[in-house]
């Protein structure tokens, strides 16, 4: 069993900045692939970006490429989500989830963070 | 970018009825990387299907997928009240990981 617990989430002005926090409990944190995803209003999934179990590699969405970065501490069972220069579009619940490379799927999901992005 | 589309994107049907969910990639897709979610308003998704046809811990038999290809079918063989929700289908094997549209079942 893993439990992720996203925090961090809260209306911010365009432009500007914003850290999502996941907080991992169960399962080893450390030997898993985690990812974000997004979700806008009344909207379907949308992949943000991932990091491999050490912090060793990368991915984001194109489109967001430059203005969000994924990291991890593994000493704290801890994922993160740095957001820049935030727009509109962005406006979404998060999730954190783990990918399992048994199973080739998202197994386990936190609850979601809602991030809106108005003035 | 491989995309994924679901149809219909609604169904509405009784309980005890059969539902039949369709996911057609814009390109052929590896089965081993093709999986499916049922996501319950104000929560988080649940994986259901992995693998294209192996059902997740605790899912019951009634769900099944199948599909190769560029074609895979969710298929609920007898709806229950409690499998109203939107499911998606989901492909990983190539950059970017890539979530169909969504099929919402209305019972």
């Amino acid at each position: 069993q893993m439990n992720l617990v996203e925090s961090g989430g809260g209306v911010v002005q365009p432009g500007r900045s914003l850290r999502l926090s996941c907080a991992a409990s169960g399962l080893t944190f450390s030997t898993s692939a985690m990812h974000w995803v997004r979700q806008a209003p009344g909207k379907g999934l949308e992949w943000v970006a991932s990091i491999w179990y050490d912090g060793s590699h990368e991915s984001y969405a194109d489109s967001l490429k430059g203005r969000f970065t994924i990291s991890r501490d593994n000493s704290n069972n801890m994922l993160y989500l740095q957001m820049n220069s935030l727009r509109a579009e962005d406006t979404a619940v998060y999730y954190c989830a783990r990918f399992s490379s048994f199973v080739s799927a998202f197994d386990y999901w936190g609850q979601g963070v809602l991030v809106t992005v108005s003035s | 970018e491989i995309v994924l589309t679901q149809s219909p994107g609604t169904l509405s049907l009784s309980p005890g009825e059969r539902a039949t969910l369709s996911c057609r990639a814009s390109q052929s897709v590896n089965s081993m990387y093709l999986a499916w979610y049922q996501q319950k308003p104000g929560q988080a998704p649940r994986l259901l299907i992995y693998v294209t046809s192996t059902r997740a811990t605790g899912i019951p038999d009634r769900f099944s997928g199948s599909g190769s290809g560029t074609d895979f079918t969710l298929t609920i063989s007898r709806l229950e009240p409690e499998d109203s929700a939107v499911y998606y289908c989901q492909h990983y094997g190539s950059s970017p990981l890539t979530f169909g549209g969504g099929t919402k079942v209305e019972i």
